[in-house]
């Protein structure tokens, strides 16, 4: 198994303001993955961060709002850049488990509230 | 397009009851289907894997079940209880496509 911390919770912030995201795990994985989910909805994906190279954004998202920083195999970092009201989410990383059929690990998430 | 689609969008039903949630799924190719537990506020909770030979699986009061040819599954919860209460998504893995959850309710 695998435990999940994010910071911070949660966050209140200005419309223009960019925040950064902290997820640490307590083991090393190769994959770690970013989510958002919207109010009353499911979640995307947004990005998977592989350590030491480039993240792989999904269709909709960019690097330019959605930096991340992959620095070693336990933690990753997601910023939201120039942030408006529609990126209020709850922000969520995730690992895999080895192997097609082994479990995926969810972090608390982050609830970013943008004003 | 990729899509998985979940039903009933929400649930209530009492607390000892049986229900069974639906999951429909356009994705191809196909890696393995898994259902979670959301809690309010929380991350989601792996319940079962099922990969594309599996058409069952069961974790406690938790059963899915997979059809491959139709492309649907089921979860079916017995016995609820009133911690049950929850949203369950419906995920197919290969590429991470999220279904839109159904929200659970268990009533006393």
């Amino acid at each position: 198994s695998a435990v999940i911390s994010q910071k911070p919770s949660r966050d209140i912030c200005q419309r223009g303001t960019s925040l950064t995201i902290q997820c640490q795990v307590d083991s090393q994985v190769t994959m770690m993955f970013w989510y958002r989910q919207q109010p009353g909805q499911s979640l995307t994906l947004i990005a998977t961060a592989n350590q030491g190279s480039e993240a792989t954004y999904e269709s909709g998202f960019v690097i330019d709002k959605f930096p991340i920083s992959r620095p070693n195999l336990t933690f990753s970092t997601l910023t939201v850049s120039n942030m408006s009201p529609e990126d209020s989410s709850i922000y969520l990383c995730s690992v895999e488990g080895a192997g097609r059929t082994d479990t995926q690990y969810f972090g608390p998430g982050t609830r970013l509230t943008v004003l | 397009k990729n899509q998985v689609e979940q039903s009933p969008q929400s649930l209530i039903i009492l607390e000892g009851k049986n229900c069974t949630l639906q999951c429909n799924y356009t994705v191809s190719p196909f890696s393995n289907l898994r259902w979670y537990k959301q809690d309010t506020g929380r991350g989601p909770v792996s319940l079962t894997i099922m990969t594309f030979s599996e058409n069952t699986k069961s974790n406690g009061r938790y059963t899915a079940t997979l059809d491959a040819d139709t492309k649907q599954s089921s979860l079916h919860i017995t016995a609820s209880q009133l911690s049950d209460s929850a949203s369950y998504i419906c995920v197919v893995s290969f590429g991470h496509i999220f279904g839109t959850g159904t929200r659970l309710k268990v009533l006393a």
